[in-house]
């Protein structure tokens, strides 16, 4: 493809809500990461995979928090029972996995919980 | 534990005027050095990486290992260098970058 798709591009769900959000990566980058984007903040780096394995986790806000990325490709980042402090914007990258390699980023998912 | 800082909210200038958005980091090694940019309506994309040494769209980086900075400058500003600038950390281990809060740069005509 063209490069890191996202969906949905926004997202407004209701307190409490369960939400998923979806990643395509570049064809074969090895390497995908979620981040979280609140307003006027730098991403803050939430899950990393390196193909199918989930490599680090340790960005994960609480345990309502689950990404998966079951072939090596697509990636969904899952978050349930949404709380208004989840209101961000998700950003999902994707790289080769080498050295000093740039890091792709999709446009985002922009979640508002209402 | 790596940490990104870049003290600058926001940076705002004239046109033609000489632009340094800072970057200082925390790094127990080696690390792998990039800032990237936001245009308005844009994905984050990458600008330049250290390892480069490369000048690009008149933006150019140092890094300073003694001063753990790696500053971004650019001689003359332009307009369309107008745009949210992020220095980045990669691990060279697991090359999960961490970023800074960003630098807020206007040019002003």
């Amino acid at each position: 493809g063209a490069g890191v798709s996202q969906s949905p591009r926004y997202k407004v769900a209701k307190r409490g809500q369960d939400v998923a959000l979806r990643c395509d990566p570049i064809s074969g980058h090895v390497s995908l990461f979620w981040y979280q984007q609140a307003l006027g903040q730098g991403p803050e780096f939430l899950t990393y995979f390196q193909n199918e394995a989930q490599l680090d986790k340790s960005g994960l806000p609480s345990d309502r928090f689950f990404a998966e990325r079951p072939e090596g490709s697509v990636s969904t980042l899952k978050i349930q029972r949404t709380q208004q402090e989840d209101s961000a914007v998700y950003l999902c990258a994707s790289s080769s996995g080498q050295r000093n390699t740039e890091a792709f980023f999709g446009q985002g998912t922009r979640l508002t919980v209402v | 534990a790596q940490r990104v800082t870049q003290p600058e909210k926001l940076l705002s200038v004239f046109k033609g005027a000489p632009v340094e958005l800072k970057c200082n980091y925390s790094y127990s090694g080696s690390p792998e050095l990039f800032w990237y940019v936001q245009y308005s309506r844009q994905r984050l994309q990458l600008l330049l990486r250290h390892i480069s040494r490369e000048s690009i769209k008149g933006f150019t980086a140092d890094l300073n290992k003694g001063e753990t900075s790696f500053h971004l400058k650019k001689p003359f500003a332009q307009e369309e260098d107008s745009a949210m600038y992020y220095c980045a950390l990669s691990d060279p281990g697991s090359y999960i970058p961490t970023f800074g809060r960003g630098t807020s740069l206007i040019v002003h005509p």
